[in-house]
């Protein structure tokens, strides 16, 4: 596609409910983040991928996210029993390189989630 | 990671020129100062980005002073479509520059 695609737009659980949120990048952009952000706040740094590994997981809140890059491309961030402080808009962006420092993060619509 | 300060919000008349000042005073050499703007329910937008010149594309003009611990996002006729909230970012150097902390920005609202 032309942009960045993510999956659910919204999704609404009930404590302790796993949930998926599924990123699509630019073809052909090697590197791949995720960033959260809560309401009426800046968008907080969770994790970054070059390829398929994650050089960067320091902005995982918990044990109970984890994220994960297949074929360099799709990336899916898992948040396992999901907690109402989880209550977020999700955001994803892909980058055509990383490392170079003009490169330019191009970000998805997000997911909005809520945890009741 | 050098800190930004921005005012909490600003406010322009449209067809105006809208001044956005951000503050960087721990900006090191070779640290790299970005905008990137979030329209209501979207992603964030990249906009502009310099090191020491003033830059201009199709959307704005970035100047950055001379000290480089001051740069000032110009948008020079807002529009309505412009109300947004506006990010000063100090990109990192070296092997963290992947990664942009946004704050909580400026929110613009332009008025008719």
């Amino acid at each position: 596609g032309a942009g960045v695609s993510q999956s659910p737009s919204n999704k609404v659980t009930e404590k302790g409910k796993d949930v998926e949120l599924r990123c699509d990048p630019i073809s052909g952009h090697t590197a791949l983040y995720w960033y959260r952000q809560s309401l009426g706040q800046g968008l907080e740094f969770l994790i970054y991928f070059q390829g398929n590994s994650a050089p960067d997981k320091s902005g995982l809140p918990s044990d109970r996210f984890s994220a994960e890059r297949t074929g360099g491309s799709v990336s899916t961030l898992t948040i396992q029993r999901t907690q109402q402080e989880d209550s977020a808009v999700y955001l994803c962006a892909s980058s055509l390189l990383a490392g170079v420092v003009t490169g330019e993060l191009f970000f998805g619509e997000g997911s909005r989630l809520t945890v009741l | 990671d050098a800190k930004t300060t921005q005012p909490t919000s600003m406010d322009c008349a449209e067809g105006r020129a809208a001044n956005l000042p951000c503050n960087h005073s721990t900006i090191s050499g070779n640290e790299y100062v970005y905008w990137y703007r979030q329209i209501h329910s979207q992603g964030p937008q990249y906009i502009i980005h310099g090191l020491k010149n003033n830059e201009t594309n199709e959307m704005a003009s970035l100047i950055i002073t001379e000290d480089r611990k001051s740069s000032t996002l110009i948008l020079p006729h807002a529009t309505l479509r412009d109300t947004a909230v506006y990010y000063c970012i100090v990109r990192p150097s070296g092997g963290s520059n992947y990664k942009l902390t946004f704050g909580k920005g400026t929110l613009l609202t332009v008025n008719p």
